[in-house]
């Protein structure tokens, strides 16, 4: 089955990290840009970051730019996300979503989505 | 406050057709193409409307033909039309913003099936 499946999240007081991790199957991983997309409870969805199939090109919303680091282990089929200095405003589901994979990649749309991890800042 | 606005509601009778709305930019919506999402209470969000490799606008396996989008400068909708009860959902409309060098999402519409 192709599938996402996120971990890591929970309880982590401010100022504090925590590393989610992202497990794909069903697919080949190394040939898909992958994504962090959070929704704060009761909100909108907010894009927060970007990996190309081989992990050369990340991009960040400014939101978490500095604080938050996204790789890949393609051999491992697992996608991260390495978050820093965490901050009250960063309590959310946490998802792992992937591109599509066609050509022009502003164009892309996001066409598989894991579950979800619950990150909650808070002392 | 997001980069792309649309309004926080909408609503319809069943067999009615909504349309909901997406405002952005040159940088945004002006220059690229619009995805939206539909996500039903307590799942995870899923593409109903994509863009293809000749960047027009196509629906996934599965989504029925009642929903449609559509794009014009800086603005773009979704349509829904013969509208259902298993439509009640919140919708995301979804693009790339040159300047931000990133994906922005609207601030998400509920709609509500009367």
């Amino acid at each position: 089955e192709v599938q996402l499946a996120e971990s890591g999240g929970g309880l982590v007081q401010p100022g504090g990290s925590l590393r989610l991790s992202c497990a794909a199957s069903g697919f080949t991983f190394n040939t898909y840009r992958m994504n962090w997309v959070r929704q704060a409870p009761g909100k909108g969805l907010e894009w927060i970051s970007y990996i190309n199939t081989s992990g050369t090109t990340v991009y960040y919303a400014d939101s978490v730019r500095g604080r938050f680091t996204i790789s890949r282990d393609n051999a491992k089929n697992s996608l991260y996300l390495q978050m820093n200095s965490l901050r009250d405003d960063d309590t959310a589901v946490y998802y792992c979503a992937r591109d599509r994979g066609i050509v022009v990649v502003q164009y892309d749309a996001f066409d598989l989505w894991g579950q979800g991890t619950m990150v909650t800042v808070s002392s | 406050q997001s980069v792309l606005t649309q309004p926080p509601s909408a609503s319809g009778t069943p067999g009615q057709r909504v349309t909901i709305s997406c405002s952005g930019s040159s940088s945004n919506i002006g220059s690229n193409t619009v995805n939206w999402y539909q996500q039903l209470p307590g799942t995870a969000p899923k593409v109903v409307i994509y863009t293809d490799n000749q960047r027009s606008s196509q629906r996934p396996s599965g989504v029925p033909d009642r929903f449609s989008a559509s794009q014009s400068g800086t603005s773009a909708s979704l349509a829904i039309g013969g509208l259902q009860s298993e439509d009640e959902a919140d919708y995301y409309c979804a693009t790339w913003d040159d300047s931000l060098n990133g994906r922005v999402f609207g601030g998400g519409t509920k709609l509500t099936v009367l």
